[in-house]
């Protein structure tokens, strides 16, 4: 069974520009999260989708959005970046919603200049 | 945002030797978890607690979930160089959205 994939996995951009990433979970799972991590912050919650629907949010600004497509694959969008942004972004699924047992993709690591 | 205190920060230790690591909160969790991350990857789960006072195994881990259900801790017996990481523990609330607060991490080295 392959694990959860995040394309891409590297990526560079400039501020002011908006990112697009990509998160395929595990098949047959329903719920995707978003995460991001820094050195400075850890690990913080951006949003959990189940059934295409935003069930749970973190405490980000609104420039960061997401949405979940009906085969489940999530994508996750940052508008007007900012130097702060840099991060590893991780997301996770799991079969029914509830968080427990996430499993975790390689993450897409962002880099904004 | 909200992140559960791990200690310790670091841990430098030799090969063979035991390792320990906890987790505390001042919330109480239905659910405690633990994870390591090796560099460029994404967190692996390692063990899963689900009642308080539980005590699980996972080859060399141990991992058990706090009484009180605000703390958790972590051993590995008899550490060898592929434990090295970053190990997290994370806890989940009540109620199915509730959304995994994780650890500060414990960054294991092991000295050859």
């Amino acid at each position: 069974k392959a694990g959860v994939t995040q394309t891409p996995r590297y990526l560079i951009k400039t501020r002011g520009q908006q990112v697009t990433l990509s998160c395929s979970p595990i098949s047959g799972h329903r719920s995707v999260s978003w995460y991001q991590q820094t050195p400075g912050q850890g690990l913080q919650f951006l949003f959990e989708y189940f059934s295409e629907t935003q069930r749970n949010k973190g405490n980000f600004p609104g420039r960061f959005s997401g949405r979940q497509f009906s085969n489940s694959r999530s994508e996750m969008n940052v508008s007007t970046l900012e130097l702060g942004d840099s991060a590893l972004y991780l997301c996770a699924s799991t079969t029914s919603g509830s968080s427990d047992e996430q499993f975790f993709g390689p993450g897409t690591r962002l880099t904004v200049l | 945002g909200q992140q559960l205190n791990q200690s310790p920060q670091s841990m430098f230790i030799q090969e063979g030797e035991d390792v320990s690591m906890n987790c505390t909160s001042s919330s109480i969790f239905n659910t405690w978890l633990w994870y390591k991350q090796e560099p460029g990857e994404g967190p692996v789960l390692l063990i899963a607690l689900y009642k308080a006072g539980e005590l699980t195994s996972n080859g060399r881990l141990t991992a058990q979930f706090g009484i009180t259900r605000k703390d958790s801790f972590l051993n590995i017996s008899a550490s060898i160089p592929s434990d090295v990481g970053i190990y997290f523990c994370a806890g989940l609330g009540w109620g199915g959205n509730e959304k995994l607060t994780f650890g500060t991490g414990t960054r294991l080295t092991i000295i050859p």
